[in-house]
């Protein structure tokens, strides 16, 4: 079937520690994004990108990290610069930005403090 | 203005009556009005779109009201079944084609 995985499902982090969110799909969609979803909040875009190998910072990129080195993956790290990472974190991809194509999500990791 | 302001943040409906969500926005360059249903543990899932050059859309039980001159948007669920329990957002779309979101809804039908 056709989807996106996020992976793992629930991720534990230490202080101090970096740690990476994987997001992979097999829809052959040219963009992809991550957002970070907490309670009571709309979802709120960390990083997007259009195409591989070229990504763009959105609304809370601090203390996040990207690389979109395949089309199909586009794995989020969170660092030790992110203070308050506990969040549920969605991955999503659509066929187009420039179009009135769906975003299609992931079902989401998330992610906790040690 | 960026925002979008979603009300109310929770809904409680009686098995058959109709659920409606709305919100409203202040940046009229917003091209396109999605509307995502969202499960607990799942990612958001489309449910119903509208572009501002329309006034309603109705697919099945889910219809989106717009009115543009307002800047506001509904979303009316008729006949709503348990199974629709879910938390739903707005969302609408700005001039570089990302996708601002309301805070949601979390709507429960009681059987």
């Amino acid at each position: 079937d056709g989807g996106i995985t996020q992976s793992p499902k629930y991720l534990f982090r230490k202080e101090g520690q970096n740690v990476t969110l994987s997001c992979e799909q097999n829809l052959n969609h040219d963009a992809m994004y991550w957002y970070r979803q907490d309670p009571g909040q709309g979802l709120r875009l960390i990083y997007y990108s259009q195409i591989v190998n070229d990504f763009q910072k959105g609304d809370i990129a601090e203390g996040y990290s990207v690389s979109r080195e395949k089309k199909e993956s586009f794995p989020l790290t969170v660092t030790s610069a992110q203070k308050n990472p506990t969040a549920f974190y969605l991955c999503a991809s659509s066929a187009g930005d420039r179009s009135n194509q769906p975003q299609h999500f992931g079902d989401g990791t998330r992610l906790s403090i040690l | 203005q960026q925002q979008v302001k979603q009300s109310p943040q929770s809904l409680i409906v009686q098995k058959g009556g109709i659920s409606i969500i709305n919100c409203a926005y202040e940046n009229t360059a917003f091209d396109y009005f999605p509307w995502y249903q969202q499960f607990p543990g799942k990612g958001p899932a489309l449910l119903i779109a509208i572009r501002p050059d329309v006034s309603e859309k109705k697919e099945g039980r889910f219809t989106i009201s717009f009115n543009k001159s307002a800047k506001q948007f509904s979303l009316h669920i008729m006949d709503s079944q348990p199974g629709d329990s879910a938390t739903y957002f707005c969302a609408a779309r700005r001039s570089n084609y990302q996708l601002i979101w309301g805070a949601g809804t979390k709507l429960i039908i009681k059987p």
